[in-house]
């Protein structure tokens, strides 16, 4: 399969604390998205790399992308109770250029 | 603008029936498409349209699934006869374009006994 992985599947950390989750890939892309979504609604997308570039920042978020390693990690600092979801990467390969969701990252913060 | 709409918001029918989704992009956006999510299986893109025009359909899991856009302001999923192992979440999304920002609906969750 063409799409991302992410990882852990699962990941629980204090409120507070920092969550870093991971995304690798198997082939060359364009763009690397990461979408967050919480239990019962759809999908919001939080911040798009492109294959040029290596670091974004938004807000409490951080995204880096090594496309030597064919990975790139989301950092939420600061962790919230609201921060509790599910974390998607989605990566639109080369060449056929279609957009492919991995499985997700389910991040709890407990209080 | 409101956001992407989809309808119903939850669907419980028998198996053989004919299902039929709705979607409403938001205004301006090219792009729609179609996903289904399963915990089994994630979220799995079953078609796209740019400008009304499907342009991968690749996703779509057999020919009882049929997708159409008769404008720019409206989408549906079909599923005739409908099973089982069709129940799921199904989410449309719209984007201006290809690669950038997607913008999900709700969804709508399918389940068929």
């Amino acid at each position: 399969s063409q799409q991302g992985e992410e990882d852990p599947q699962a990941l629980s950390i204090q409120e507070g604390e920092n969550a870093t989750m991971n995304c690798s890939y198997k082939t060359s892309i364009n763009n690397l998205q990461w979408y967050r979504q919480n239990s019962g609604r759809g999908l919001v997308h939080l911040i798009l790399i492109r294959s040029n570039e290596r670091e974004k920042h938004s807000g409490r978020l951080r995204v880096t992308l090594d496309t030597s390693k064919k990975s790139s990690s989301l950092l939420i600092t600061a962790s919230r109770a609201a921060d509790t979801a599910s974390y998607f990467c989605a990566t639109d390969y080369r060449p056929d250029d279609k957009i492919i969701f991995g499985k997700g990252t389910r991040l709890h913060i407990l209080p | 603008d409101a956001g992407v709409i989809q309808s119903p918001r939850h669907e419980v029918t028998e198996m053989g029936q004919e299902v039929t989704l709705r979607c409403k992009p938001i205004s301006g956006h090219d792009y729609l498409f179609w996903y289904r999510q399963t915990m089994m299986r994630g979220l799995e893109l079953l078609i796209y349209f740019n400008n009304n025009v499907p342009i991968d359909d690749s996703g779509m899991p057999e020919d009882r699934f049929s997708a159409k856009m008769p404008n720019a302001s409206f989408s549906t999923l079909k599923i005739q006869p409908s099973e089982p192992r069709d129940s799921a979440v199904y989410f449309c999304a719209s984007s201006l374009t290809e690669y950038n920002e997607q913008f999900f609906g709700p969804g709508t969750r399918l389940t068929v006994l």
